[in-house]
């Protein structure tokens, strides 16, 4: 079974412009998460989609945006960039809401999209 | 700001000798979760302990989890080339949300 897709890969960006990433759950995943990675720390949370529905957002400004299509697959959307949005963009998928998360429905990663703002 | 702290920062050891890093949080939790991260890529999910458990095996992983101090540890025996990667813990506060740690960097010198 294909694990969590994400696309593109890398990407560059100039200041100011937008960018949007996307990412395919494993199949029969419902939920959705995005986390931002900035290097030498850990993942930090941005957004998690249930069913289509937002169920939480971190602590990132109205620049960040997302949403669930009907196939579970979620896009992220940045606007207006800033060098400080350079980072490792992960998306996680599980069967189950977070809070619900079990050692039997845990969340599973993708690689990870590396965007970079010169 | 990150609710989670881990140490130590950074880890060398020879292949063969046990690893241990710890995780520190500052409210409580509903599970404690660890993840492995290999050069800048995906994490992957290594073991869950719930905060009723107090000891997960898993292999050659065991964590502990002390609720009482607000802290957690993974030990990695008998470590292996292959281990060398980021580690990272991972808080479930019931927000819906995982907050992850600061990460060790596990250096295994074969």
């Amino acid at each position: 079974d294909a694990g969590v897709t994400q696309s593109p890969t890398h990407l560059i960006k100039t200041r100011g412009q937008h960018v949007t990433l996307r990412c395919s759950p494993i199949s029969g995943h419902k939920s959705v998460s995005w986390y931002q990675q900035v290097l030498g720390q850990g993942p930090q949370f941005i957004f998690q989609y249930y069913e289509k529905e937002e169920r939480g957002r971190g602590n990132f400004p109205d620049r960040f945006s997302a949403r669930q299509f009907p196939n579970y697959s979620s896009e992220l959307n940045v606007n207006a960039l800033l060098l400080g949005d350079s980072a490792l963009y992960l998306c996680a998928s599980s069967s189950v809401p977070a809070s619900w998360v079990t050692k039997e429905k845990t969340q599973y990663f993708g690689p990870g999209t590396r965007l970079l703002v010169l | 700001s990150q609710q989670g702290e881990e140490d130590p920062q950074a880890l060398s050891i020879q292949e063969g000798e046990n690893a241990t890093m710890n995780c520190s949080y500052k409210t409580s939790i509903n599970n404690l979760q660890w993840y492995r991260q290999n050069s800048g890529r995906g994490l992957v999910h290594l073991i869950l302990i719930r905060s009723n458990e107090r000891e997960k095996h898993s292999g050659r992983l065991r964590v502990t989890l002390d609720t009482s101090k607000k802290s957690s540890s993974l030990l990695i025996t008998a470590s292996r080339a292959a281990d060398t990667a980021s580690y990272f813990c991972a808080m479930d506060f019931g927000n819906e949300k995982l907050t992850f740690g600061t990460g060790t960097r596990l250096t295994i010198i074969p």
